[in-house]
C-alpha cells in the first residue's frame, strides 16, 4: 500500500536557520504531494501541494519539489521565524489532483527559538 | 465564514463506554472525511461522505464505530463500545469538490481509560 516516511523530529531551530524536512513515499500510482500544517490549537491546513513530476509548490516562504526519481518531496524554507513552530505533516493521495483517502506520515515538530 | 467545527474537544471516558463525536462541515461543501491519529503514528483516513453517502468507509477500523450524516450536513462517529486502543485525535474534514482545496477542524481527543 502507499506510504509516506518523513524525519519524526523535534526539529528545534533559531530563527533565520535553514529548515529542511525531509519526505519519501511510496505509492502504487502516480500520486499527488501535499504538505500540511497544524499551528497550535488550530486544525491542519494545506501549506504546498504539487500534482505532477519537478513541479515545485510553494506558499508563506515553503517550497517542496516533486522528485519523482528519489520519490521525495522535501520541505524547505530558507530563514525561519518562531511563527512557523507547528507540526508539518507530508501526505499523499493515490487519485491524481484530489484530496481523496490521504496517506499521512507521522508528522514532524519543529520549533523556532528567537 | 466558519470553519469546520468539531465537539467536544476533548472527551475522557471509560472502556466499555460509548463517545459520539461530532463534526459540522463548512456549509455547502459536500465532501465530508474522518481521519484519526493514534498517539505516536500516522493521520489514518477512516470513511468519506459525499452528501449524506457514505462513499468509501474502508478506513474504518471495526464495526464498534458507526458513522452517520444526516441530511448531508453534520456527521456524527460513534465509538460503542470504546477500547483502549481508540484513544487518539479525530479529526475531521470538508471540501466543496474532491479536487480541491480541504479543510480540516481542530480535533476531538479521545481518551479511553
Amino acid at each position: 500500500g502507499d506510504s509516506v516516511t518523513q524525519m519524526e523530529g523535534p526539529v528545534t531551530l533559531s530563527e533565520e536557520a535553514f529548515l529542511t524536512i525531509n519526505c519519501t513515499y511510496t505509492a502504487t500510482g502516480y500520486p499527488s504531494l501535499f504538505w500540511y500544517v497544524q499551528y497550535p490549537g488550530e486544525g491542519l491546513q494545506l501549506l504546498l501541494k504539487a500534482t505532477k513530476a519537478d513541479d515545485k509548490g510553494s506558499n508563506k516562504g515553503f517550497e517542496a519539489t516533486y522528485r519523482k526519481e528519489t520519490t521525495s518531496f522535501h520541505l524547505e524554507k530558507g530563514s525561519v521565524q518562531v511563527s512557523d513552530s507547528a507540526v508539518y505533516f507530508c501526505a499523499l493521495s493515490d487519485r491524481g489532483g484530489s484530496n481523496y483517502k490521504l496517506t499521512f506520515g507521522k508528522g514532524t515538530l519543529l520549533t523556532v527559538n528567537p | 465564514e466558519a470553519g469546520v467545527t468539531q465537539f467536544p474537544s476533548h472527551s475522557v471516558i471509560e472502556k466499555g463506554q460509548t463517545v459520539t463525536l461530532r463534526c459540522d462541515p463548512i456549509s455547502g461543501h459536500d465532501n465530508l472525511y474522518w481521519y484519526r491519529r493514534v498517539m505516536g503514528k500516522e493521520i489514518k483516513f477512516l470513511l468519506h461522505f459525499v452528501k449524506e453517502s457514505k462513499q468509501d468507509e474502508s478506513g474504518m477500523p471495526n464495526n464498534r464505530f458507526l458513522a452517520e450524516r444526516t441530511g448531508g450536513t453534520y456527521s456524527t462517529l460513534k465509538v460503542q463500545p470504546a477500547e483502549l486502543e481508540d484513544s487518539g485525535v479525530y479529526f475531521c474534514a470538508s471540501s466543496q469538490e474532491v479536487i480541491g482545496e480541504l479543510f480540516f477542524g481542530e480535533g476531538s481527543r479521545l481518551t479511553v481509560l
